[in-house]
């Protein structure tokens, strides 16, 4: 089946550092990607929706000047959060898809800790 | 109302009963809807996607009712590899070429007991 690979698997890191985690599409072409954040025992809430060869779309609340998503081909993404803070801290998560209506794969998860 | 609402469990059922799932979804207009699994602290994995003929995968039964947004998952003859928690998911409709994405119900919390 796809396969979609994250980097890092975790991180953890001092208050106002920046991370950036990476989202590949294995073995299929992902012409849209996905950011997912997730809470403990809370639901996976998106938070941007990103195009290839396109600016990110944003959800409510997200702040894009924060969470800088680039999408720069066909089989990766990247988001970085800038100057992370303590309530960053979460599991962040990708999906990608090759076309619309297309099921979702998600990679692996990054868990985020900021001390 | 919340966009995807599940019963958030936990179901403690013991190995090889039949359990099933409800889900319903607020926006009329939403396109595709699928099961994910998630295990603890790992990411969401596709169960299967549901289809409002009904479909089927080995033990696993999904339904939809477009005219109740009504969505359900059976899983017969359930095993202790069952045990996890199942996302009711939704694709959310699209307008205006605007963003689209998944969006998920908090799950529930599947336990299989010997």
């Amino acid at each position: 089946g796809a396969v979609v690979s994250q980097h890092p698997s975790w991180v953890i890191c001092k208050s106002g550092t920046s991370v950036k985690i990476e989202c590949r599409s294995l073995d299929f072409q992902a012409t849209t990607m996905f950011w997912y954040r997730q809470f403990p025992k809370q639901s996976l809430m998106l938070m941007a929706t990103s195009n290839e060869g396109s600016k990110a779309t944003y959800e409510q609340g997200v702040e894009k000047d924060k969470f800088l998503i680039n999408h720069a081909s066909l089989t990766l993404s990247t988001l970085t959060v800038t100057s992370a803070h303590p309530e960053d801290s979460s599991f962040y998560i990708c999906s990608a898809r090759e076309g619309v209506d297309q099921p979702q794969h998600f990679g692996d998860g990054t868990r985020l800790s900021i001390l | 109302r919340k966009e995807v609402e599940q019963d958030p469990g936990p179901f403690n059922v013991p190995e090889g009963a039949t359990v099933a799932f409800n889900c319903t979804y607020s926006n009329s207009a939403s396109q595709s809807f699928f099961w994910y699994r998630q295990d603890c602290r790992k990411e969401p994995k596709l169960l299967m996607s549901v289809y409002s003929s009904g479909n089927e995968d080995g033990r696993f039964t999904a339904q939809l009712n477009r005219a109740s947004q009504y969505i359900s998952l059976l899983i017969r003859d359930s095993k202790l590899s069952d045990s996890a928690t199942y996302l009711c998911v939704v694709n959310r409709a699209r307008s205006g070429g605007g963003a689209d994405g998944l969006t998920f119900g908090k799950g529930t919390h599947l336990i299989i007991q010997p």
